[in-house]
């Protein structure tokens, strides 16, 4: 099984929708963060989270909103998609003091 | 923000042959991380590098931290057909607590059998 696994691994969704995309982790870290990725932009940080109900701005926090109720959880959601939103979604963690990031496995969401 | 160039932005040789691939930074950083994405999956991380000079090996794969702490190499020996994907760099700057890291933009690899 997958140390930090998102669901669902796809979604096409609608123009104006609310939707959330789940992350769990069985590492045991504190630190969780969503990023998107977009062809030719590499990884762009979105929200991160150094502990429950910590929440930070990334660099394009702008149409996203997280939380974090549990140590294990975090979770994004886009109160109402639009196209531009469409990318792949990647959840991933770090330990304290340590700053590897691993990386669950990503949600495509296609935004019509 | 931070700018990191990451080069080239992507890469076609044939099996057997060598790959080198760098990023460099505008800021100086305190750490180097080297990831690999498959398509379909998400990033694995390949080398990890906390000092300036560094060289570490993984198989394969060798990477630096540079002296200057503004750059870093990764280096692929023999390439094989399951090299392909996308490579990425990520720094994380010094000070604070700020665990946050910044992607280069990624290298494409493709090998040809």
């Amino acid at each position: 099984d997958a140390d930090v696994t998102q669901t669902p691994r796809n979604r096409i969704t609608k123009t104006g929708k609310r939707i959330m995309l789940e992350c769990s982790q069985t590492k045991g870290h504190d630190r969780m963060y969503w990023y998107r990725q977009d062809p030719g932009l590499g990884l762009r940080l979105i929200y991160y989270s150094f502990d429950v109900k910590d929440i930070n701005k990334g660099e394009i926090s702008d149409g996203y909103s997280v939380s974090r109720q549990a140590q294990a959880k975090f979770s994004l959601s886009l109160e109402s998609a639009i196209p531009n939103q469409t990318a792949l979604y990647f959840c991933a963690t770090s330990g304290q003091g340590n700053t590897e990031a691993f990386f669950g496995q990503g949600t495509r969401l296609t935004v019509v | 923000g931070q700018q990191l160039n990451q080069s080239p932005q992507s890469m076609f040789i044939q099996e057997g042959e060598d790959v080198s691939m760098n990023c460099t930074s505008s800021s100086i950083f305190n750490t180097w991380l080297w990831y690999k994405q498959d398509p379909g999956e998400g990033p694995v991380l390949l080398i990890a590098l906390y000092k300036a000079g560094e060289l570490t090996s993984n198989g394969r794969l060798t990477a630096q931290f540079g002296i200057t702490r503004k750059d870093s190499f990764l280096n692929i020996s023999a390439s094989i057909p399951s090299d392909v994907g996308i490579y990425f760099c990520a720094g994380r700057s010094p000070g604070g607590s700020n665990y946050k890291l910044t992607f280069g933009k990624g290298t494409l690899l493709t090998v040809n059998p």
